[in-house]
């Protein structure tokens, strides 16, 4: 499974865009890029997925260049409440019983939104 | 919006009793998960199960751990005799069935149950 890289933590404040970029040099053809949210006490939160190009949704956008070796997870205005930690995981398309339970969560981006 | 549900949402219990959480997935998903969460670390991977047996495990889920699927509503995980490193977020997790399709079904999941092992 491709390993990510991202940036440990991230401030901000109301109103602005948020993009966090997560690195993963040794994504495979199969792999999708899918982002996560998690705020203290609760259960990781599917955000956005993306296999190339640009992807949106009514909570984000989600930017993959050409090699697919990174990607950018954009948060237009930001609020308080969107203070919380942002994971990238690259992971295969699943099959049965395939590589999708075995998704590897990092460290993530520890993004604060101040007022 | 379907939702997953896991009791209790906090489990206190002693070194070496043994417990177990229980989850009910969304109900149109085939495939579950257990992660865990220590407390200010990742959020670790344990196991996922398909077709009423494991589909893959990681190298926490030992001999002690075991889940199941009692039902066509619950998944369960027990632990048959804790251990103070067990003291975690334990969070169950559901996903559809898209083998075949071009899209990557993403995990859902509950909002965990808190164990702690004294």
């Amino acid at each position: 499974l491709a390993k990510t890289t991202q940036p440990i933590s991230m401030d901000s404040y109301e109103g602005q865009e948020v993009n966090i970029t997560c690195s993963h040099n040794n994504i495979a053809t199969n792999d999708y890029i899918t982002w996560y949210q998690q705020f203290p006490s609760q259960g990781p939160r599917f955000i956005i997925q993306g296999y190339k190009t640009k992807v949106t949704n009514e909570v984000a956008s989600l930017f993959i260049p050409a090699d697919r070796k990174s990607s950018t997870l954009s948060l237009p205005r930001v609020s308080l409440s969107d203070t919380a930690v942002y994971y990238c995981l690259v992971g295969d398309i699943g099959n049965y019983g395939g590589s999708q339970g075995n998704l590897i969560f990092g460290k993530g981006t520890k993004l604060s939104v101040k007022p | 919006e379907p939702e997953v549900t896991q009791t209790p949402s906090h489990q206190v219990t002693q070194m070496g009793q043994e417990v177990i959480l229980r989850c009910v997935p969304i109900s149109n998903h085939l495939y579950f998960y257990w992660y865990r969460q220590i407390l200010g670390q990742k959020v670790e991977f344990l196991v996922s199960f398909y077709n009423n047996e494991i589909s893959e495990k990681s190298e926490i889920f030992d001999d002690q751990f075991s889940v199941e699927r009692p039902d066509g509503s619950n998944f369960t995980l027990k632990i048959r005799s804790t251990k103070l490193e067990d003291s975690a977020m334990y969070f169950c997790a559901s996903s559809e069935s898209l083998a075949g399709s071009s899209y990557n079904s993403p995990l859902h999941f509950g909002n965990g149950t808190r164990l702690t092992v004294t």
